[in-house]
């Protein structure tokens, strides 16, 4: 099945400092792809909709200035997490849908998770 | 708005005995219906996809699902689980007309007992 991968896996970070995570679909192009938040033990919230060359859609509670999303390429999508506080520590999740797949299923990337001290 | 139910958070069980974990979703509309494993720190991994057709399903790792309308459920189940079965599990909706979003439930974690 088609790869998508996520750096950096884990981080861990000043509060107030600003953090980049990266989503990359290895052997495909994605015109869109989408950012997960998830808690630990609980599941995964749709952040935001990231579409190539346009601005991202943001899911109805998230902080557009706070969670900043570009996808410049095809194969690239990057979560900025600004000025990042201890409650946005997390498990982030990016995922794709190859172009020729059905819709709705996704590729999910390994995952980063984010510690703010 | 669509959304999951996974009626069990914690399914324990011991090895080589069989598993069912249930899931139902509400919408009016066709849709999407799918299972992902999620290993500890780890993305999610698809297990089975129900698009249409046949409503029993077959997955990877021995895994299957069965479809049911009437019922608005896609329960998961396998027959025998092993220790390496032990993980969370989710079972996520996408509206056909609505592209690639999906609903999440809210994952039932197995914990397979030697």
């Amino acid at each position: 099945g088609a790869v998508v991968s996520q750096h950096p896996s884990w981080v861990i970070c000043k509060s107030g400092t600003s953090v980049k995570i990266e989503c990359r679909s290895l052997d495909f192009q994605a015109t869109t792809m989408f950012w997960y938040r998830q808690f630990p033990k609980q599941s995964l919230m749709l952040m935001a909709t990231s579409n190539e060359g346009s601005k991202a859609t943001y899911e109805q509670g998230v902080e557009k200035d706070k969670f900043l999303i570009n996808h410049a390429s095809l194969t690239l999508s990057t979560l900025t997490v600004t000025s990042a506080h201890p409650e946005d520590s997390s498990f982030y999740i990016c995922s794709a849908r190859e172009p020729s797949g059905t819709d709705g299923e996704l590729f999910f990337g390994e995952g980063s998770r984010l510690t703010v001290l | 708005a669509q959304s999951v139910t996974q009626l069990d958070s914690q399914v324990p069980v011991f090895e080589e005995a069989p598993v069912e974990l249930r899931c139902n979703y509400s919408s009016s509309v066709s849709v999407y219906l799918f299972w992902y494993v999620q290993y500890p720190n780890q993305g999610l991994q698809l297990l089975l996809k129900y698009l249409s057709g046949s409503t029993l399903v077959k997955g990877i790792n021995g895994f299957e699902a069965e479809f049911n309308k009437s019922q608005t459920s896609f329960h998961l189940r396998k027959p025998s689980v092993h220790i390496s079965d032990t993980a969370e599990y989710f079972c996520a909706a996408g509206i056909k007309a609505a592209g690639n979003k999906l609903t999440f439930g809210g994952g039932t974690r197995v914990l397979v007992k030697p």
